[in-house]
């Protein structure tokens, strides 16, 4: 049974450009959650999703970042004409539900922008 | 404004002795507690959880315990090995809306051999 995959692993970015992040939850999982990581931060919570469904946007900056998770295929975080300070590690969780269960988390994304 | 707070930033023990992490919370409406487990370049590893029903869990050489009245929970690792070196996040979820879980910013543990 696969885990949570995240692609690309590394990801560098010009500033303006777009970045694209994307996230294949286990097998079963059905909830996925996205999660910033800047360095000597802890992990910020920025969106949770469900098939189709948009469920918490409440982490996620107002503008250039939007996520997605279709009814086929990945779930995507998409940046929009990135700036140096959205470089950060960004990591995908999934779990099969959504309350009192741990979560499961992919390796991450690191994005740098130059 | 930091709901859970590690902090410590980093703690260094001897192989065989115990490990205690540290963890304060200031959100009442927290009534379920995890332990992350990173190492670099990974995604965080869920080690343990304990509901607020609860002052103590254990799992083999992890246990946590929880004080709900001084807002506090540790995990004791004993004995500590030198695998468990890694960053250590704890992490809390409640009701009132939201079960999506809020980290502290993490302590890093190193277990000299």
């Amino acid at each position: 049974n696969a885990g949570v995959m995240q692609n690309p692993r590394h990801l560098v970015r010009r500033r303006g450009q777009e970045a694209r992040l994307r996230c294949s939850p286990m097998k079963g999982h059905s909830h996925v959650y996205w999660y910033r990581q800047l360095p000597e931060e802890g992990l910020k919570f920025m969106v949770y999703l469900q098939k189709e469904n948009i469920i918490d946007e409440s982490g996620m900056p107002k503008e250039r970042f939007s996520a997605e998770f279709p009814k086929e295929g990945p779930s995507i975080l998409r940046i929009q004409q990135v700036v140096r300070g959205d470089s950060a590690a960004y990591f995908c969780a999934s779990s099969p539900g959504h309350k009192r269960v741990e979560q499961y988390f992919g390796p991450g994304t690191r994005l740098t922008v130059t | 404004d930091q709901q859970v707070k590690q902090n410590s930033p980093s703690l260094s023990v001897q192989e065989g002795r115990i490990s205690i992490l540290n963890c304060d919370y200031t959100n009442s409406m927290f009534d379920y507690f995890l332990w992350y487990k990173k190492y670099p370049a990974e995604g965080p590893t869920f080690l343990i959880s304990i509901s607020s029903i609860k002052d103590k869990n254990e799992d083999g050489r992890f246990t946590v315990f929880l004080n709900k009245s001084a807002k506090h929970l540790s995990l004791h690792i004993v004995p500590s090995q030198p695998g468990d070196s890694a960053v250590y996040f704890c992490a809390a979820s409640g009701t009132g809306g939201s079960y999506i879980p809020t980290f502290g910013r993490g302590t890093s543990l190193i277990v000299h051999p």
